[in-house]
């Protein structure tokens, strides 16, 4: 099992482009979300999705669209992007909500300048 | 959202030293997770807790949940190099998906 995989690992964009993150699954989950982490910040909830074609706000949704076509992939969109969205971003996937095991990507690293 | 306060921020300690790093709130979580990430990597699962006064042990990591079910503490034995990382806390308290609230972590730094 390949877990959570995020693409890319790296970014640089000017302000005002606009990118997709990539990230899938090969567990089968039915839930996954999108974190940023900002030092000092820890991590926040962009969106999730509790379902293929369910997505739902998180505590900063601003800025970012999600769509859940299939069960594998969650993708993230930057619609014009901003250097406050200079971050770390963490996409990630569980069977369930509550105690439930969380598994995270490796992160994509994402400089707007 | 429910607030999670760690402390101490920052921890650098000497090989064979323990030490125990604290998750705090006023609010009552239904369960709670320690996480911990290394740098360039995702948070991996530690353990998860869900009963008042539940204490778990993983090799020289003691995991408590307070009995309130609103705090709870790490502590390390004989901490080695390779504990160092950023331990970081999540406590759900129910409502969904987006119930799970991430503490801002614990930076701790294990010198040989």
């Amino acid at each position: 099992n390949a877990g959570v995989t995020q693409t890319p690992k790296f970014q640089v964009l000017k302000t005002g482009q606009s990118m997709t993150l990539q990230c899938a699954q090969d567990m089968n989950h039915e839930y996954m979300s999108w974190y940023r982490q900002d030092p000092g910040m820890g991590l926040r909830l962009i969106h999730y999705s509790v379902g293929a074609g369910i997505t739902d706000q998180g505590e900063v949704p601003n800025g970012y669209n999600v769509s859940r076509s299939t069960t594998e992939d969650f993708p993230l969109r930057l619609l014009s992007a901003a250097p406050s969205q200079t971050s770390v971003y963490f996409c990630a996937s569980s069977s369930g909500v509550g105690g439930y095991e969380q598994y995270f990507g490796p992160g994509t690293r994402l400089t707007v300048t | 959202t429910q607030l999670l306060e760690q402390s101490p921020q920052f921890l650098s300690i000497q090989e064979g030293e323990n030490l125990t790093v604290y998750c705090n709130s006023s609010s009552v979580f239904s369960s709670l997770q320690w996480y911990r990430q290394e740098p360039g990597e995702g948070p991996v699962l530690l353990v998860t807790v869900v009963t008042g006064g539940e204490v778990k042990k993983l090799k020289r990591l003691t995991f408590q949940f307070g009995d309130a079910r609103k705090d709870s503490s790490l502590h390390i034995t004989a901490a080695q190099p390779g504990d160092t990382g950023l331990y970081l806390c999540a406590g759900y308290s129910g409502g969904g998906a987006d119930g799970l609230t991430f503490g801002k972590g614990t930076h701790l730094i294990i010198q040989p």
